[in-house]
């Protein structure tokens, strides 16, 4: 089956560690995009890329990383530089920018 | 980044009751998007709407694009206590360079009671 698969479904990290995030997807698709999505709010974007080995800040990138070296990965790494990690982190793709964004389950992080 | 404003915040309704939500912007969207998200879970496209004035329906879902390209609503006929959920409606603007984010709304939380 095509999809996005994000893993895992909910990570532990102690404060000022960074942790890295899985997404994948089989869909073909040139277009990822790493969400962040807190109680009560809408998602917000924290990186996207276009195409391999590209990537750019979305409106919250402060203390985020990411590498884009394989069409279908895009891992997100949470530092500790990111003040507030604790959140759901949800990974989209789609054929193209304009093009219908499709989601994973997302990962829930939890920093004690 | 700006945030579209989704209304109502939540409803309690009874099983077998219509339901109605909407979204408005101050700023021209070329698509529309309704999705819907489960506890734990990543939200799921119900509807796209790419065409302002635009009546679309999935099932018991009708969603329509707002003749200004700044609103759209979406209605439920018939809930049922599966449709419990959150609902977010995101607009997106296709001219190119960076202008193809979704913006998002707060959500929407559906509770049924059956």
């Amino acid at each position: 089956d095509g999809g996005i698969t994000q893993s895992p479904k909910y990570l532990f990290r102690k404060e000022g560690q960074n942790v890295t995030l899985s997404c994948e997807q089989n869909l073909n698709h040139d277009a990822m995009y790493w969400y962040r999505q807190d109680p009560g709010q809408g998602l917000r974007l924290i990186y996207y890329s276009q195409i391999v080995n590209d990537f750019q800040k979305g409106d919250i990138a402060e203390g985020y990383s990411v590498s884009r070296e394989k069409k279908e990965s895009f891992p997100l790494t949470v530092t500790s530089a990111q003040k507030n990690p604790t959140a759901f982190y949800l990974c989209a793709s789609n054929r193209g920018l304009s093009d219908t964004q499709y989601f994973g389950p997302g990962t829930r992080l939890t920093v004690l | 980044g700006q945030q579209l404003n989704q209304s109502p915040q939540s409803m309690f309704i009874q099983e077998g009751e219509d339901v109605s939500m909407n979204c408005t912007s101050s700023s021209i969207f070329n698509t529309w998007l309704w999705y819907k998200q489960d506890p734990g879970e990543g939200p799921v496209l119900l509807i796209a709407l790419y065409k302002a004035g635009e009546l679309t329906s999935n099932g018991r879902l009708t969603a329509q694009f707002g003749i200004t390209r700044k609103d759209s609503f979406l209605n439920i006929s018939a809930s049922i206590p599966s449709d419990v959920g959150i609902y977010f409606c995101a607009g997106q603007r296709n001219s190119g360079g960076s202008n193809y984010k979704l913006t998002f709304g707060k959500g929407t939380l559906l509770t049924v009671n059956p």
